[in-house]
């Protein structure tokens, strides 16, 4: 069964700093992989999806990287801002079926 | 509207009752899946839709679970003789046919149901 570990569990920085989220999961035979963001009371709002033959996906100030065979990823925050303050879940789709299997996220609090 | 909506946004209901949660995916989209999230935790799967039919509902914790797409468009979670452990945020997702490897699936805000 997948399973998905997402360190740190919450996680507290100044206004500016770089940072990095951990995911981890036990099923390296995965589909794809996702970064969603979570803003209290609201749903998932996808930030990156990477490909299981991709390396890393950039979206502006974001960075995921993933290595499939050692069943890691990491989101990369650039200069953090306060409007960054979420919970950010990670995600596996499997190779075989449909459904998202979820870590519990972290979350992220950017102090001004 | 543009994106996934779900009714109601909030349901308090008391131990044994039932209750409906709807979804509204977004136009178009052929695929729907239902997740429930408790505090602190990430969405857990429920079900997923395929057209009208439940190409794959091994996530319902158990009978009194129940959704349905009579139409291939708007959903309904159905859940009976409510437990207070069924408290949690019901979130729903569409996306485009299911299949895909850059699919992505668009989430709803989610309905919070407390049970008493």
């Amino acid at each position: 069964k997948q399973e998905v570990t997402q360190i740190p569990a919450a996680l507290s920085v100044p206004e500016g700093e770089n940072l990095v989220l951990n995911c981890s999961f036990t099923d390296s035979a995965i589909y794809n992989l996702q970064w969603f963001r979570q803003d209290p009371g609201k749903g998932l709002t996808s930030l990156l999806l990477i490909q299981s033959s991709q390396r890393e996906q950039t979206s502006g100030r974001l960075n995921a990287s993933l290595d499939k065979s050692s069943g890691r990823s990491t989101l990369y925050i650039a200069a953090s801002q306060p409007g960054d303050s979420a919970t950010y879940l990670c995600a596996v789709r499997e190779e075989y079926g449909n459904k998202l299997v979820f870590g519990a996220g972290t979350i992220l609090r950017v102090k001004s | 509207g543009a994106g996934v909506s779900q009714t109601p946004s909030n349901k308090v209901t008391e131990k044994g009752k039932y209750v409906e949660l709807r979804c509204d995916p977004i136009s178009g989209h052929t695929a729907l899946y239902w997740y429930r999230q408790s505090l602190g935790q990430g969405p857990e799967f429920l079900i997923y839709f395929q057209g009208t039919g439940a190409a794959d509902d091994s996530g319902l914790p158990n009978d009194r679970f129940f959704a349905v797409r009579p139409e291939g468009s708007v959903s309904t979670l159905k859940i009976q003789r409510t437990e207070r452990g069924d408290s949690a945020v019901y979130l729903c997702a569409s996306s485009l046919f299911g299949t895909g490897r850059w699919e992505t699936q668009y989430f709803g805000p989610g309905t919070r149901l407390l049970v008493l």
